[in-house]
């Protein structure tokens, strides 16, 4: 059984400039999740893909979006990025059927912002 | 939206001793996660419990959905237990809600 793997590990951007986050899910999984975890704080959502479909979204401004394929991977792209958005990107697969609603995380990606 | 509270949210041991970690929480739930982070960033499962009692090797967990709470036990603690411990819990299949965490620091 392949975990949740997600891409880059690091990356350094600057203010203004956009990016985009990779995430695999775990096999047998149909839902991915983002997650934004700030130094010092638990995770917070974004939002949740399921069907290739945005199904859930938290507090997060438009610039944050994203997409998800046929072989549930998905992306997370931010654009106009602020200092603000430092911060490591968690991605969680889960599968949506059966009442039982466990999310599994990925390493996460930790995105600077300068 | 669900507030998760989670205590203590600091917790110095010495090797051997026993713990009990707590997470209160505001609305009924049907997703309930520990999880353990590592100093790399990335959560471990611990338990997936929103209701009932689970035990793997060391750790337990107990949540009392009807009075909004979790408790999570490590007994005979290890240095390698030390990270930060997350609650997470969900009203839907959609997002996790996490409380603040406790940092565990287990020393030699």
């Amino acid at each position: 059984e392949t975990g949740v793997t997600q891409s880059p590990t690091h990356l350094i951007k600057t203010r203004g400039q956009q990016v985009t986050l990779r995430c695999s899910s775990q096999s047998g999984h149909n839902t991915v999740s983002w997650y934004q975890q700030a130094l010092g704080q638990g995770p917070q959502f974004i939002f949740q893909y399921y069907r290739e479909e945005e199904n859930g979204r938290g507090n997060f401004p438009p610039r944050f979006s994203g997409l998800q394929f046929p072989n549930y991977s998905s992306e997370l792209n931010v654009n106009a990025l602020e200092l603000d958005d430092s911060a490591l990107y968690l991605c969680a697969s889960s599968l949506l059927a059966g009442g039982i609603y466990e999310q599994y995380f990925g390493p996460g990606t930790r995105l600077t912002v300068t | 939206g669900i507030q998760v509270e989670q205590s203590p949210p600091d917790l110095i041991l010495q090797e051997g001793a026993n713990s009990t970690l707590r997470c209160n929480f505001s609305d009924s739930v049907n997703n309930l996660q520990w999880f353990h982070q590592n100093p790399w960033g990335q959560l471990i499962n611990l338990f997936y419990i929103p209701s009932g009692t689970k035990q793997n090797g060391r750790l337990s967990a107990t949540t009392v959905a009807t009075e909004r709470y979790s408790l999570l036990y490590i007994s005979s603690s290890q240095t390698t237990d030390s990270g930060v411990y997350f609650c997470a819990v969900g009203s839907s299949a959609r997002q996790l809600t996490f409380g603040s965490g406790t940092q565990l620091t287990v020393l030699p």
